[in-house]
């Protein structure tokens, strides 16, 4: 079974200055993994995602996220950070093919930024 | 403009009474997804709908049901809430049920946070 773990409940960061969210992901395969961002009172939205490829990946509102196979993570960068980041961050992981696309969330970080 | 919308934002209900979350999208996606969200948890799928045809995931609880009326609006029916199912309830849209996420994204609605009383 597939799974995430996420193991910063909750993280405070000053603004401007540098981030990164720890996801680390269980599963026996090739897996897809997404990193979404949730702000107060709002939905999911996806900031980006690896399939293959290049290992590090772009994400929108300048963040990315690097893949490292050897250690199972996953983790979301941002070099400088800016007071709309603070918002909840899920990391999550799905198959990489099989007829059901069932993807698995962490429990998600929350970001605070201070001024 | 919001692709996947959810009414109400919040609903409050009394224990035991029935309540119905509503989503709509524009996208025109074969799929929709309902997630249960509790407080710092990991969004919990509930069920999906593909076209019309409805899966139920093992460990959702009779007590939740879904009705699919037509493409674009998906229910989500509480038949007699608790207190242990206060929470966000996320839907989700996809275009298609693919062996590969690649070119399949799920795209959520802002949620209907449900209160029990």
């Amino acid at each position: 079974a597939q799974s995430v773990t996420q193991p910063d409940i909750h993280i405070t960061v000053s603004e401007g200055a540098s981030l990164e969210l720890r996801c680390n992901y269980s599963y026996g395969a090739t897996p897809y993994l997404f990193w979404y961002v949730q702000s107060p009172g709002q939905g999911l939205q996806l900031l980006l995602k690896y399939f293959s490829g290049d290992t590090l990946v772009q994400g929108i509102k300048g963040f990315e996220a690097e893949f490292k196979r050897s250690q199972s993570s996953f983790n979301l960068r941002k070099p400088s950070v800016h007071w709309s980041d603070a918002a909840e961050y899920f990391c999550a992981v799905g198959p990489y093919s099989g007829g059901y696309q069932k993807v698995t969330f962490g429990i998600g970080t929350k970001l605070q930024v201070i001024p | 403009d919001a692709m996947v919308i959810q009414n109400p934002r919040y609903q409050v209900t009394q224990f035991g009474k029935p309540v119905t979350l509503s989503c709509s999208q524009t996208l025109n996606h074969n799929v929709m997804y309902w997630y249960q969200q509790k407080s710092s948890q990991a969004p919990k799928l509930l069920f999906h709908y593909y076209d019309k045809d409805f899966n139920n995931e093992a460990d959702t609880p009779d007590n939740f049901q879904s009705r699919r009326p037509n493409t674009s609006f998906c229910f989500l029916d509480i038949r007699s809430p608790g207190l242990g199912d206060a929470a966000m309830y996320l839907c989700a849209t996809s275009r298609e049920l693919e062996t590969s996420l690649a070119k399949n994204i799920q795209y959520f609605g802002a949620g209907t946070r449900l209160s029990v009383l």
